[in-house]
């Protein structure tokens, strides 16, 4: 069983679209992420939520809005897509980070190419 | 500003050798760090989680240091094997509810 799964695996879309990537936890996890890993291979948080709720938003523009139906989904809708959005989208889960030691589980990723 | 910095960026070794990898943070206070591999598409996959309370961990052939007054995290690898060839990024908990990464090590194991 796939303890974090995200769809799709690859996205090519032309620019000015708009797009979703869906995530899935089977862990039990309360808290889920969006990461993003630019060409360098950096990876930097977007968002983090808790239990449906949103905890972190890493001053993302407007057009990307995460939705949580439930504790263990986490999509990102991506409006008017821009050549820069070009990147891997990494969904991840773990329980609330806070004080305490908590091992991330991560999706295996969404290669999203705007053309 | 809290960053989280990895180098070499890339790292070739022949088979069987030991290694060392380097992670360095510029914020003391932190709450733990972890060790990640990401192999080539594929997603992260954490190897080794260290509480700011504990000064290593270790896990098979893996084994991590912390060092908080330093600034630093090593994650040893013995005698190293192809498989072991993907990058390796460091993570850290500064305490505000996400992970800060550094850029990663690119391994590559030579046969």
């Amino acid at each position: 069983d796939t303890a974090v799964s995200q769809t799709p695996k690859y996205l090519v879309t032309q620019m000015g679209n708009d797009k979703s990537i869906k995530c899935e936890q089977n862990l039990g996890h309360d808290t889920m992420y969006w990461y993003k890993q630019d060409s360098k291979k950096f990876l930097k948080i977007m968002f983090s939520y808790n239990n449906k709720e949103l905890i972190i938003n890493e001053t993302v523009p407007n057009r990307f809005s995460p939705k949580s139906p439930d504790k263990a989904h986490l999509n990102l809708h991506i409006n008017s897509l821009e050549l820069g959005d070009s990147a891997v989208y990494f969904c991840a889960s773990s329980r609330p980070l806070g004080g305490s030691g908590e091992k991330l589980f991560f999706g295996s990723g969404t290669q999203l190419s705007v053309l | 500003k809290q960053e989280v910095t990895q180098i070499p960026a890339a790292l070739s070794v022949p088979e069987g050798e030991n290694l060392v990898l380097n992670c360095s943070f510029t914020d003391s206070a932190i709450y733990n760090l972890q060790w990640f591999r990401q192999d080539p598409g594929k997603g992260l996959t954490s190897l080794l989680l260290i509480q700011s309370s504990q000064r290593e961990q270790t896990s098979g052939r893996l084994n991590a240091s912390l060092d908080k007054s330093s600034g630093r995290s090593t994650l040893y690898i013995a005698a190293s094997q192809p498989g072991d060839s993907a990058t390796y990024l460091c993570a850290v908990n500064f305490g505000n509810e996400k992970l800060t990464f550094g850029t990663g090590t690119r391994l590559t194991i030579i046969p």
